[in-house]
C-alpha cells in the first residue's frame, strides 16, 4: 500500500540554522511528490513539488527537496531558518494520473529566537 | 484571483444540529476535494468531485455527512445531525488540468466546534 512516512513530530532549530526534514515514501512507480506548508490557522500552502526531471528542486521561501530514488525519500531543507517558518510542514505523494493526494502526518517546526 | 474561498470560517454549534460549509474552488478548476484535518488522523479525503461529479466518497465517514456540487464554482459539505466528533478543519482543495500534474490548491479552512 502507499504511504508517506514523516518520522520527526516535531523539530526545534534556532534562527539562523539549517534544516532538513524528512520525508519516506512507499510506492510502486515513480511519484508526484509534494511538499506543503500549514501555518496556524492556514490552509496548506504548496512549496515545491517534483514530477520528473532534476531531482533537487527549488520552491518558494527558500526551500528545496531531493529527491532519491534509491532511498526512497524526499526531503526538505533550507539553509537557513526564518522566524516566520515556524508552522508545520507536510509531505504528500500522488499518482500520476491520478487525484488521490496521500499525505503524511506532518512535522511541526519552532524556530527559536 | 483570490483562491479557493470557503465560509464559515469559524462554526460553532451543538450535539445534533445541522452544519452546513461552504466552498469556491479557483475558477476554471475542474476538480474538488474535501478534507477533514484532526490531530488524531490528521489530514483525510472525504471526497472527490471532478466536473461537478462525485468520484470517489469513501472517504466519508458515514451517512451524517453529504456533499454536494451543484455548479463548477460551488460545493457544500453538510453534516446532519452533528456529533462532537465531528469537531475539525474541513479544508477544501480545487486542482484543473490547467495546473498539471494534480497540485491542489487549498482554501484557508473552517474550524468546526460541536458541542
Amino acid at each position: 500500500a502507499q504511504s508517506v512516512t514523516q518520522p520527526d513530530i516535531h523539530i526545534t532549530v534556532s534562527e539562523g540554522a539549517s534544516l532538513e526534514l524528512r520525508c519516506n515514501y512507499s510506492y510502486g512507480a515513480t511519484p508526484y511528490l509534494f511538499w506543503y506548508v500549514q501555518s496556524p490557522g492556514q490552509g496548506l500552502q504548496l512549496l515545491l513539488k517534483y514530477f520528473s526531471g532534476d531531482t533537487l528542486v527549488q520552491g518558494i521561501k527558500g526551500f528545496e527537496a531531493e529527491f532519491k530514488r534509491s532511498q526512497s525519500s524526499f526531503n526538505l531543507r533550507k539553509p537557513s531558518v526564518h522566524w516566520s517558518d515556524a508552522a508545520e510542514y507536510f509531505c504528500a505523494v500522488a499518482h500520476s494520473g491520478t487525484y488521490k493526494y496521500i499525505f503524511g502526518t506532518g512535522t511541526r517546526l519552532k524556530v527559536l529566537a | 484571483d483570490a483562491g479557493v474561498i470557503q465560509s464559515p470560517r469559524h462554526e460553532v454549534t451543538e450535539m445534533g444540529q445541522e452544519v452546513t460549509l461552504r466552498c469556491k474552488p479557483i475558477s476554471g478548476h475542474n476538480s474538488l476535494f474535501w478534507y477533514r484535518q484532526t490531530m488524531m488522523r490528521g489530514l483525510e479525503l472525504l471526497i472527490y468531485f471532478n466536473n461537478n461529479v462525485p468520484i470517489d466518497d469513501s472517504g466519508m465517514p458515514e451517512d451524517r455527512f453529504s456533499a454536494k456540487m451543484p455548479n463548477a464554482s460551488f460545493s457544500t459539505l453538510k453534516i446532519q445531525p452533528s456529533e462532537p466528533r465531528d469537531s475539525a478543519v474541513y479544508f477544501c482543495a480545487s486542482s484543473g488540468t490547467g495546473t498539471g500534474y494534480n497540485e491542489q490548491f487549498f482554501g484557508p479552512g473552517t474550524r468546526l466546534t460541536v458541542l
